[in-house]
């Protein structure tokens, strides 16, 4: 157990619609990152926010949004969904500050849309 | 830009024989370097890193990888294999440009090991 925690563990919608997906990240890790997986894709960054703010961002669309809240969960927002949209879409967390500290995977979401 | 390749989507193998999944890298300056396993509906479970010092890393469950900085290599190795390590390994390098922490991953290879 990594103890980075998603829900739902899945997910089913249709076209157009909005979904949101939780993250809550390990105790003590200030860094939440959102990676989506598809077959096509591969493992994609999509952001990272560390201790509230976002810290970077990669390959997410701007029908995409997400933050991180004081308690430090984090939350994914995906608007006007489309079906390739669906994926798996994981959270990491890690220590900040360090390069060398591994970032630990959720579950994930798998979102199907419709 | 900072990134790995994983030149082989399938490795078979025996159970008992060793195994080597292969990783190269292309990075600016010094590589941070790990290992990722994933199961089935399942996240990404750490195997190992590779930082600085010796070039042959120990990890979890009997796994190690060897660094190679002249082929720019990091392969994931394992002296006998076990069907239960049949899952899918990313090889993965740490974005340290302007400081920014993401690990970009390589495609993955998928590890066969049959009885």
């Amino acid at each position: 157990d990594s103890g980075v925690t998603q829900t739902p563990k899945h997910l089913i919608t249709a076209t157009g619609q909005r979904v949101t997906l939780r993250c809550s990240p390990r105790s003590g890790d200030l860094s939440v990152y959102w990676y989506q997986q598809s077959l096509d894709q591969g493992l994609q960054f999509l952001i990272q926010y560390y201790n509230g703010e976002e810290r970077a961002k990669g390959n997410i669309l701007e029908r995409f949004s997400a933050q991180q809240f004081p308690d430090l969960h984090s939350e994914l927002n995906l608007s006007s969904l489309e079906l390739g949209d669906s994926a798996l879409y994981f959270c990491a967390s890690s220590r900040e500050g360090t390069a060398n500290s591994p970032l630990h995977f959720g579950n994930g979401t798998r979102l199907t849309v419709t | 830009a900072q990134s790995v390749a994983q030149p082989e989507d399938q490795v078979n193998v025996a159970e008992g024989n060793p195994l080597t999944v292969k990783c190269t890298y292309s990075v600016s300056g010094n590589p941070y370097l790990f290992w990722y396993v994933q199961y089935p509906n399942r996240g990404l479970q750490f195997l190992l890193k590779y930082i600085t010092g010796d070039n042959l890393v120990k990890g979890s469950y009997g796994f190690e990888a060897e660094f190679n900085k002249s082929q720019t290599s990091f392969h994931l190795k394992k002296p006998s294999a076990l069907v239960s390590d049949s899952a899918l390994y990313f090889c993965a390098v740490r974005d340290l440009r302007t400081g920014f922490q993401k690990l970009v991953f390589g495609t993955g290879t998928r590890l066969l090991v049959s009885p």
